[in-house]
């Protein structure tokens, strides 16, 4: 059964909206979360890592103020793209660890964003 | 950081032949090195792993090999079928220290023809 809940699947709005994206992991807790951005027939781009309780971590190039995550809780990280252009149209894909070493990530649904 | 690279980008092979897809990577510190398969619009799957300390591992039709030496890896699907076209991308990851992300290949779009 599925390990990560990812919610929406897809998303269309018009240029200027926020959107908020959750990552639920279902079946453990997740003390790591990650935010992968791929673009079409492209891989896939760590955005940021997500620890519960602290500030995330952004990659370069990646705009903090831009992606907003937030992970409360070792169940929930969400990701918020705040003031979204056609630009940020992409899949938007969460990952989850556990706290353990030596475990596979596993990959929520993914999210589709496509900004009108 | 880590540099993935991964070769071919697009392979297609009949149906019943073997494909093999070739990854190297940067960071000695690598040492957990995943496979994942992802079909159109659809989320990643791992479909198979191997660590530093192993030089080989299969599982039915498909087999990993890992030459930490040179610091590459290969995948290879024998007797391929129509449900194995999907794109396919490596990926490597330390797992001492950090936050352990993983950087992955630029993928490899996989086609069988019946």
């Amino acid at each position: 059964g599925a390990v990560v809940s990812q919610h929406p699947s897809w998303v269309i709005c018009k240029s200027g909206t926020s959107v908020k994206i959750e990552c639920r992991s279902l079946d453990f807790q997740a003390t790591t979360m990650f935010w992968y951005r791929q673009f079409p027939k492209q891989s896939l781009m760590l955005m940021a890592t997500s620890n519960e309780g602290s500030k995330a971590t952004y990659e370069q190039g990646v705009e903090k103020d831009k992606f907003l995550i937030n992970h409360a809780s070792l169940t929930l990280s969400t990701l918020t793209v705040t003031s979204a252009h056609p630009e940020d149209s992409s899949f938007y894909i969460c990952s989850v660890r556990t706290g353990r070493i030596n475990q596979p990530q596993h990959f929520g649904d993914g999210t589709r964003l496509s900004i009108l | 950081g880590e540099n993935v690279e991964q070769h071919p980008s697009t392979l297609s092979v009949q149906e019943g032949d073997s494909a093999v897809i070739k990854c190297t990577y940067s960071d000695s510190a690598s040492n957990y090195f995943p496979w994942y398969k992802q079909e159109l619009g659809k989320r990643p799957q791992l479909i198979i792993d191997i660590r530093s300390n192993v030089g080989e591992k299969k599982d039915q039709r498909i087999a990993v090999t890992l030459n930490k030496t040179a610091k590459h890896f290969s995948l290879h699907i024998t007797e391929t079928q129509p449900e194995d076209s999907a794109v396919y991308f490596c990926a490597a990851r330390p797992d001492s220290g950090g936050y352990q992300k993983v950087t992955f290949g630029t993928g490899t779009k996989l086609q069988v023809i019946p």
